[in-house]
């Protein structure tokens, strides 16, 4: 059972355009949200977080929104250059406990054109 | 700085060989975790150490998988008797202490014939 789901395996933009990318959670406890960028070959980075007090969170092109009630989050990235096609992944975790373990979406593959 | 290294890059083994992982973190860094990448998947949770403590295993697919950190740097993660469904890739991260972000490695592809 998917907690973390992105439900588009890929998107295509125009360089210079937004380009949102989509999430989806099951898990109410979860309250701290990642995305991570990841090129082939190599391991994700780090891109951007956000915690369940905040709706937004912003680090210049990247924003990141947050709907609760909806358990929902995007990606924002404007305006999309080509070196920002890569595989994009949602990830998730609970905070508290002894294990801040994160539970990733399967991706959405982002292509930027020139 | 140098950021989490892994080796080898690349593994293939044969049905039934054992096979150790290689995760350096990044220097000072307190907690490191195992995820497990198979094709078309994001990563999955496998086990977490804090310092040398393994704090959670409990991702960990089977008894034939393994992970040690006894020095609470350098951590090993053993595959023994491996299968054709072990082929995947293997993701390290580290981070500060467990609150913290997590960096990842580039990653380990093993794959089983």
């Amino acid at each position: 059972d998917q907690q973390v789901k992105q439900n588009s395996p890929s998107l295509s933009v125009q360089e210079g355009r937004i380009s949102i990318l989509n999430c989806d959670y099951t898990n109410s406890m979860f309250d701290y949200f990642l995305w991570y960028k990841k090129y082939p070959a190599e391991g994700p980075t780090f891109l951007i977080s956000i915690s369940s007090i905040k709706d937004k969170n912003e680090d210049g092109r990247f924003t990141v929104f947050l709907n609760k009630s909806a358990k929902h989050l995007s990606l924002h990235i404007v305006p999309s250059q080509p070196g920002d096609s890569a595989v994009y992944f949602c990830a998730a975790r609970v905070s508290g406990g002894s294990n801040y373990k994160l539970t990733f979406g399967k991706g959405t593959l982002l292509t930027v054109n020139p | 700085g140098a950021g989490v290294s892994q080796s080898p890059r690349y593994k293939v083994a044969k049905r039934g060989q054992d096979v150790a992982l290689r995760c350096d973190p990044i220097s000072g860094h307190v907690s490191l975790f195992w995820y497990q990448q198979a094709l078309g998947q994001g990563p999955e949770f496998l086990t977490y150490f804090q310092n040398e403590a393994q704090l959670d295993k409990s991702g960990l697919p089977s008894d034939r998988f393994f992970a040690e950190r006894p020095e609470g740097s350098v951590s090993t993660l053993k595959i023994q008797r491996t299968q054709q469904e072990d082929s995947a890739v293997y993701l390290c991260a580290s981070s500060l202490d467990m609150t913290e972000t997590q960096y990842f490695g580039p990653g380990t592809r093993l794959l089983v014939l």
